[in-house]
This record gives structure tokens, C-alpha cells and sequence, in this order.
């Protein structure tokens, strides 16, 4: 079965640099869910979309913007990197806005040095 | 403030015994727990839920219990398998908001073979 495909699976920028993330949710899937999880740290949420419509915001920086497209895909763009924000970004996605556990992909480990 | 949180860090169980992953949570307002499973350089995989209706959701050899008045849940893993060595995290989410889920800080289940 078809899973959340999230690229690169590893991307190394330098500070100040910028960096794209991409989601590519599970076929009919609707919602993207943005997780941020720093060395030794739990998943923070960041922000979400549903039907192309941002539906929540967490802890994500204003250096930080997100979209979902119209085939649900969705990218998470990040400018004036700093260092700490090296981490595992994770996207999950779901059918509509459902209570159950929904499905994340493998993440994609950004460094920056 | 760390509203969700897994105080045990690591465990470790033999194998056939029974694991248990504890949670603690401050808000009372969380109505849906999950516990998601995660091997290195890969995405949380679901693994149960429970609602705050119930008090006990049983899959396999995977039951969650939830005790609201003390605001606390619990994953038993029984009988545990070298397999079920992984990161844990709980997670709680607010049903009536956009389904972001707050997780905790993760258990590392060791089961000694």
C-alpha cells in the first residue's frame, strides 16, 4: 500500500540558507499534518491543512510557510535557517479531519550547519 | 509547558513478560489518547487509541488503559517480543479542535531476548 512520501530523506543547508520540504500524502488523503522533532525531543506539531485550507498552526516560526497544493501534496518552506533548526520534520496524513491515529512518513532529516 | 509527558525514559522487559509504558497528562480537556511506535529513521507508526469514553481499548497484545481522574494511561504489552523494541510516545488530542495531537517524550522499550 501507497504510504505518506516525504522528500529529501536528508538535506544539509547552511545557516541563512533556505530549505524545501515535501509531503506526499497517502492517495485521497486530504489532510497534512507538519511535525518538527529536535534531537532527543518529542514531535511538535506545527501546522496543518485540510482541503488546501491551513486548518491549525502550532510552534512553527514566522521564518518558516507551508502550503498544500491541489493534489493535497504540501511543502514546507523554511528561510533564514539557523542551527537549531536541524531536526526530524515529519508529515502525516489523514482522510478529512478524523479522530483515529493517522499515518506519517518517514520524515526528512534537515541539518544545518 | 510539557502537558503530555512520559516520565520513564527507557524500559527494559525480558521477553514474555509484560511491558508497561506509562503517560501523564495536565489537560483535562484532552478526550483522545494514541500510542505510536517508532524505529530509528523511520515515521511513528499507530499503534491504539482510546477514547475518553472508554477506560480500556484492547487490540492483540497491545491494551491501552485510561484513568481520567488521574489523568493518566498506560500501554501494557503482552506477552512482549524482541520486536516491540522501539521508541513509544503517547499522544492527546482535543477532539472538538483540529486534531493536532501533543505528544509525549517517548519510552524506549528494550525487550531482552
Amino acid at each position: 500500500a501507497a504510504g505518506v512520501i516525504q522528500s529529501p530523506r536528508h538535506l544539509i543547508k547552511e545557516k541563512r540558507e533556505t530549505a524545501t520540504l515535501k509531503c506526499y500524502p497517502i492517495p485521497r488523503h486530504d489532510t497534512v499534518y507538519w511535525y518538527q522533532q529536535g534531537p532527543g525531543q518529542d514531535p511538535q506539531f506545527l501546522i496543518s491543512f485540510y482541503e488546501k485550507m491551513q486548518s491549525d498552526k502550532g510552534s512553527i516560526p514566522d521564518r518558516f510557510s507551508a502550503q498544500q497544493f491541489s493534489d493535497y501534496h504540501s511543502e514546507l518552506n523554511m528561510s533564514s535557517l539557523e542551527l537549531g533548526d536541524s531536526a526530524l520534520y515529519f508529515c502525516a496524513s489523514t482522510y478529512g479531519l478524523i479522530y483515529d491515529g493517522y499515518t506519517f512518513g518517514s520524515g526528512t532529516r534537515l541539518t544545518v550547519v | 509547558d510539557q502537558q503530555v509527558k512520559q516520565n520513564s525514559p527507557s524500559l527494559s522487559v525480558q521477553e514474555g513478560r509484560i511491558s508497561i509504558l506509562n503517560c501523564d497528562y495536565t489537560n483535562s480537556m484532552f478526550d483522545y489518547f494514541l500510542w505510536y511506535k517508532k524505529y530509528p529513521a523511520e515515521g511513528p507508526t499507530f499503534l491504539i487509541s482510546i477514547s475518553s469514553i472508554k477506560d480500556k481499548n484492547e487490540d492483540g497484545r497491545f491494551t491501552v488503559f485510561l484513568n481520567k481522574s488521574a489523568k493518566h494511561l498506560s500501554l501494557h504489552i503482552v506477552p512482549s517480543q524482541p520486536g516491540d523494541s522501539a521508541v513509544y510516545f503517547c499522544a492527546a488530542s482535543v477532539t472538538s479542535g483540529t486534531y493536532k495531537y501533543i505528544f509525549g517524550t517517548g519510552t524506549r522499550l528494550k525487550v531482552l531476548a
